[in-house]
């Protein structure tokens, strides 16, 4: 089956510091997945953050990215600089082109403190 | 650019009964629509993927009898949860697919059983 792993629980990280979130996929049934993350602010729905569809190409967006690596089949997400605004859950994400599902991992909540 | 509307926010219902959520798109055609959960605890389940004038496919685990999935046109789709327990308690999401790879979600249903 397919699977999506990234960092268990809650991260905590000062502000200004830098930010890692792991995430790794496993595919048997999509021969070029789609990547992505997305952000649960508390009280809203999810919203795309980036999405990458091509392996080796990196996507950005409000300071983070994440480089597809298929290689090591890793997607992880950096920010070099958090702020506060940036607490949230967050998501990876694996999908095929066309209506083929999406496959989420379990989340993982950022916490930026002052 | 592309929204999803999801209404209604917060739905409580007596265990027993039935809730309908519904779901909109608006700036994009959707082509389809997937219906995913979020259980206390866990990641997103996918429940049932909808394309107009195709067949819905559900997922093992959930049925049309007791998750009725109506997808009329390319703007609106609404789910019913029927007869509502426990187990059925947690975030409902609607996405909404623009392209071959991107799903646009809504704000989420979270449903409460008595």
């Amino acid at each position: 089956g397919d699977s999506v792993t990234q960092t268990e629980g809650q991260v905590t990280v000062s502000e200004s510091k830098s930010l890692i979130i792991n995430c790794t996929y496993s595919t048997t049934s999509i021969a070029y997945p789609n990547l992505f993350w997305y952000v649960r602010y508390p009280g809203e729905g999810l919203q795309l953050l980036l999405k990458v569809i091509t392996a080796g190409q990196k996507g950005s967006s409000r300071g983070f990215e994440a480089t597809y690596n298929k290689e090591t089949t890793s997607f992880h997400l950096q920010k070099a600089s958090v702020q506060e605004s940036d607490s949230a859950v967050y998501y990876c994400a694996l999908g095929g082109t066309g209506n083929y599902k999406y496959v989420f991992g379990a989340g993982t909540r950022l916490k930026v403190i002052a | 650019g592309a929204l999803v509307y999801q209404y209604p926010r917060r739905t409580i219902c007596k265990s027993g009964t039935s809730m309908r959520m519904e779901c909109q798109a608006v700036g994009f055609q959707a082509t389809s629509v997937a219906w995913y959960r979020q259980s206390p605890q866990k990641t997103f389940e996918l429940i049932a993927l909808s394309t107009v004038n195709s067949a819905i496919k559900y997922e093992q685990n959930f049925t049309q009898e007791k998750f009725p999935i109506s997808h009329p046109n390319l703007s609106f789709s609404s789910m019913t949860v029927l007869n509502a327990y426990l187990e059925d308690r947690g975030l409902y999401l609607c996405g909404a697919r623009e392209d071959q790879n991107t799903l646009y979600f809504g704000a989420g249903t979270r449903l409460s059983v008595l």
